[in-house]
């Protein structure tokens, strides 16, 4: 089946600063590939997700990039802010399964 | 409805107990997908439902637990003689999906079960 491992665990960064988590991918056939924000207490929301017929997607301050080769995708946030505070997980699936998520990372933006 | 709901929002049981969990996914939607996630980690899948085909078990911890999605729309899942190792927010959440493309997953508000 498929494996998604996500780093770092952790990541504390001044407002203002850019702050980038990377997942990588096991399975060949995944196509799919979700990320979701996890505030305290909450449920997780989708807030971006790309397909692998596509390299980069960008929303807003939120951008997430595909390497298909490498099996290597990531989340950029640029501009953070206090409240992108969060637990962000990333996510991989192929064709009819469920998604594989990652481990999480919890973003702490300084003020 | 407007959202994915999951009832009830907290349940305490003692050890050994049976328990429901029910999810009512958003209406339309097709797939209909059960997680767990234990205190400060990460979301472990536990079965999937897509439309009238066999659903997919294969996260199912063990025995004691099964789940059932009645008219293609609500889901109980049942967790027989609870152990403790059992503690953990259990999400719903549904998604609409095509034969081979996958969509994002709006997620409830799970439930937090707590045995005692």
């Amino acid at each position: 089946g498929e494996n998604v491992e996500q780093h770092p665990s952790t990541l504390s960064v001044q407002e203002g600063d850019s702050a980038v988590i990377k997942c990588t991918y096991s399975d060949s056939a995944s196509n799919y590939f979700p990320w979701y924000k996890q505030e305290l207490g909450k449920r997780p929301q989708l807030i971006i997700d790309i397909r692998s017929n596509v390299g980069e997607k960008k929303d807003q301050r939120i951008a997430v990039t595909l390497n298909k080769t490498a099996k290597h995708f990531s989340l950029h946030i640029t501009e953070t802010q206090p409240e992108d505070s969060a637990v962000y997980f990333c996510a991989a699936s192929g064709g009819r399964r469920a998604l594989t998520f990652g481990s999480g990372t919890r973003l702490q933006v300084q003020p | 409805g407007a959202g994915v709901s999951q009832s009830p929002s907290n349940k305490v049981t003692e050890k050994g107990k049976d328990v429901e969990l029910r999810c009512d996914p958003i209406s339309g939607h097709t797939a209909l997908y059960w997680y767990r996630q234990s205190l400060g980690q990460g979301l472990e899948f536990l079965i999937y439902f897509q439309g009238n085909s066999a659903p997919d078990k294969s996260g199912l911890p063990s025995d004691r637990f099964s789940a059932e999605r009645t008219g293609g729309s609500v889901s109980t899942l049942t967790i027989q003689r609870t152990q403790q190792e059992d503690s953990a927010v259990y999400l719903c959440a549904s998604s609409a999906k095509g034969q081979t493309e996958s969509y994002g997953y709006t997620f409830g508000s799970g439930t937090r079960l707590t045995v005692v």
